[in-house]
């Protein structure tokens, strides 16, 4: 079974410009995470779906940041105008549902961003 | 304050030795426990799951719950050096409907050569 791919894998910007990571679930997997990782630390959650319902963005920073799953498959995390502490690892992470709360979160192996 | 704090930062032993990691969380709402273990450019891969006082054993690996302290702890047996890694302790909260994951920072885990 694939795991979590995300794309790419890799990205360097300069402060100002936009940025977009790409995230393939596991197939069946109904909720979707986006997490920052930033360099030394664990990961942080900025975002979730169920389907393609945004279930929790209380830490997303929305002025620059968005975060779509249009069918409930697929999801884009996108950075407008980086700054310099937007430097991180940006991690997607799939689950399935279940209702006793024990699901298990699978992550992909992360976009490392670095903003000069 | 972090919610879920690790220790120690840093831990070396050496091939086949034993190791203890410690997790403790100041939210009483946290029930749901994982270790994560993380090799250099990957992302996270999940270790295992405690979600009961007591015991949990898979493989060279054993986790241990105390709810009433809080206390999560992982032990590994046998060190090898494919151990060598970041490892992460992640709770959930019950009651919330969320399924939002909170990692402590970690400890970075390491064979003496």
């Amino acid at each position: 079974e694939a795991g979590v791919t995300q794309s790419p894998r890799y990205a360097v910007l300069q402060e100002g410009q936009a940025v977009s990571f790409w995230c393939d679930p596991i197939s069946g997997h109904d909720t979707l995470y986006w997490y920052q990782q930033p360099r030394d630390q664990g990961p942080q959650l900025l975002v979730y779906f169920r389907d393609e319902a945004v279930i929790d963005n209380s830490q997303l920073p929305s002025d620059r940041f968005s975060a779509v799953r249009p069918k409930g498959t697929n999801s884009t995390l996108k950075i407008q105008s980086a700054k310099q502490g937007d430097t991180a690892t940006y991690l997607c992470a799939s689950s399935f549902r279940d209702w006793g709360g024990e699901d298990t979160q699978y992550f992909g192996p992360g976009t490392r961003l670095l903003v000069l | 304050q972090q919610k879920v704090q690790q220790s120690p930062e840093s831990l070396s032993v050496p091939e086949g030795g034993m190791a203890s990691l410690n997790c403790t969380s100041s939210d009483r709402n946290f029930q749901y426990f994982w270790w994560y273990r993380q090799h250099s450019g990957e992302g996270p891969k999940a270790l295992m799951s405690i979600f009961s006082d007591g015991d949990k054993k898979e493989g060279r690996f054993t986790a241990h719950l105390n709810k009433a302290s809080l206390h999560v702890s992982l032990h590994i047996r046998d060190s090898q050096p494919s151990d060598s890694a970041l490892y992460f302790c992640a709770a959930r909260s019950t009651g919330t409907g969320s399924n939002r994951l909170t990692f402590g920072k970690g400890t970075k885990f390491s064979l003496i050569p």
